[in-house]
């Protein structure tokens, strides 16, 4: 089966840079995504990877590892409308469109 | 102008109703889905169709059924409502680049709550 895990909860400072880890175990990969899902709002979409390593993109950067398992979303110079739920989703590998999500870490950041 | 819509943004009705959420998506889209996210935040995907056909049915209960009367639309019906229906259904859009990279669009959401 797929799993994906993620911690629930985090909270960091205005201003901080915060790192979101996601492990996932899959039987095959093609890709995982990152999204943002502010409370009561639709997620959107901020980062992909599918190859090892680090894709920046402003304050948001996302890294991968695929030998391990592993992702982190890095946010630095955190502002107060970063508070929101960040997900992690990887495509299944037996059918791309499908995406299978983590249960979110909802981040807060205080003044 | 809105690229995923979908309708109500809240229904609350009673066990036992039928009820219909209507998506419609004006990007150019191929593939739209139907994904539940439950109180504890998990988003799980129900169904997925690429050109009005059924590409993604995930056991899903079916008192559940999806309708695309054309690529732009995809509705869900749900018959005989049950109190575990109570969720926030997202409907979405992805484009079919065949890179693998498709991105979800993501509606506003349907806060349904069944009493």
């Amino acid at each position: 089966g797929q799993n994906i895990d993620q911690p629930t909860e985090m909270t960091a400072t205005e201003g901080a840079i915060v790192q979101i880890n996601c492990t996932y175990q899959t039987s095959g990969f093609n890709g995982l995504f990152w999204y943002q899902q502010h409370a009561g709002e639709a997620p959107t979409f901020l980062s992909y990877n599918v190859l090892d390593g680090l894709e920046e993109k402003g304050r948001f950067s996302s890294f991968l590892s695929r030998s391990k398992g592993y992702s982190y979303l890095l946010l630095k110079e955190l502002q107060m409308k970063d508070s929101a739920s960040y997900l992690c989703a990887v495509r299944d590998p037996g059918n791309t469109d499908k995406l299978i999500f983590g249960t979110g870490t909802r981040l807060q950041v205080f003044p | 102008d809105t690229a995923v819509s979908q309708t109500p943004k809240y229904l609350v009705t009673q066990m036992g109703n039928d009820k219909s959420i209507k998506c419609e998506q004006n990007l150019g889209h191929d593939t739209m889905y139907w994904y539940k996210q439950d109180s504890k935040k998990f988003l799980k995907i129900m169904f997925s169709y690429n050109n009005k056909e059924l590409i993604i049915n995930e056991t899903v209960p079916n008192r559940f059924s999806p309708k695309s009367p054309d690529k732009a639309h995809l509705n869900l019906h749900i018959n005989s409502l049950e109190l575990g229906d109570s969720a926030v259904y997202f409907c979405a859009s992805s484009p079919s680049t065949g890179m693998g990279d498709e991105k979800l669009f993501f509606g506003s959401g349907t806060q349904l709550s069944v009493l």
